[in-house]
C-alpha cells in the first residue's frame, strides 16, 4: 500500500549545525505539508508545497518538492534549541491523507 | 492556540467498550479530519468530514466512525476497543480547498485513549 517513509528517523546535532530529513512518497501526491510536532504536543503546520520542483524558505528552514511530486526534503540552516520536535511531511493521494514516519531532532547546546 | 478543542483529553477504556471522542473546529472551518497517533509513529489518518459528509477515509474498520454536525463540530465512535486502539487521537480542522486536506490543517491537542 501507499507509504511516506521519512529518513533519517533520529537525528542529534549540535547547536549551530544544520539539519536535513527527507520523505519520499511511494505514489505523486497532489501536495507536500510539513508539520513538527514538540514532545507530548499536537502536530502544527508549517508550510505547503504544491508545484513540482518548488522551493520556499522560512527564514532558517527550506523546503522542496520534488519534481516527481514524490519527494520533499526540508533543511534546517544552523539549528537552535527551539528546533528540538518531530518532522513530519503529509500530503493527499485519492481519497487518503499519508503522515510520513517523522524524524525526530534533538539539538544539543 | 489553534482554536481547535478536544475532549476529553485522557480516556480509560476497558477491552469491548465503545468511546465518543469530541472535536470543536476553528471558527470559519468546515472541514474536520480524525488521525490517530501510537507512540512514536505518524498519524494514521481515520477519516475526514466536509459539510457533514465523509469525504475520505483511511484503512481502518467500520467500527472507527464518525459525525459532523451543523456546527462544523464532530465525532469519533469507536466499537467494540481493542488494546492496540489505545493511542492519541487528533482531530484537525481546515478550509476546504480543492480537494482533500490540500490547505492547512489546525490540530487540537488530542484525547489519549488507553484500552485496558
Amino acid at each position: 500500500g501507499q507509504q511516506v517513509m521519512q529518513i533519517p528517523q533520529y537525528q542529534h546535532v549540535q547547536e549551530g549545525e544544520d539539519f536535513t530529513t527527507y520523505c519520499n512518497s511511494s505514489t505523486t501526491l497532489s501536495n507536500i505539508q510539513w508539520y513538527k510536532q514538540r514532545p507530548g504536543g499536537h502536530p502544527v503546520f508549517l508550510i505547503q508545497l504544491v508545484k513540482s520542483g518548488e522551493v520556499k524558505k522560512q527564514k532558517r528552514l527550506t523546503f522542496q518538492f520534488g519534481e516527481a511530486k514524490k519527494n520533499s526534503s526540508l533543511h534546517i540552516t544552523a539549528t537552535q534549541t527551539t528546533d528540538v520536535g518531530t518532522y513530519f511531511c503529509a500530503g493527499p493521494a485519492g481519497n487518503q491523507f499519508y503522515f510520513g514516519t517523522g524524524t525526530s531532532l534533538t539539538v544539543i547546546p | 492556540e489553534t482554536g481547535v478543542t478536544q475532549s476529553p483529553t485522557h480516556l480509560i477504556k476497558t477491552r469491548g467498550q465503545q468511546v465518543t471522542l469530541r472535536c470543536s473546529s476553528q471558527s470559519g472551518h468546515n472541514t474536520v479530519s480524525w488521525y490517530q497517533q501510537a507512540l512514536g509513529q505518524g498519524p494514521q489518518f481515520i477519516f475526514q468530514y466536509y459539510r457533514e459528509e465523509e469525504n475520505g477515509r483511511g484503512n481502518f474498520p467500520p467500527r472507527f466512525s464518525g459525525l459532523q454536525f451543523p456546527n462544523y463540530s464532530s465525532e469519533l465512535n469507536v466499537n467494540a476497543l481493542e488494546l492496540d486502539d489505545s493511542a492519541l487521537y487528533l482531530c484537525a480542522s481546515s478550509t476546504p480547498g480543492t480537494g482533500l486536506m490540500n490547505t492547512e490543517a489546525f490540530f487540537g491537542q488530542g484525547t489519549r485513549l488507553t484500552v485496558v
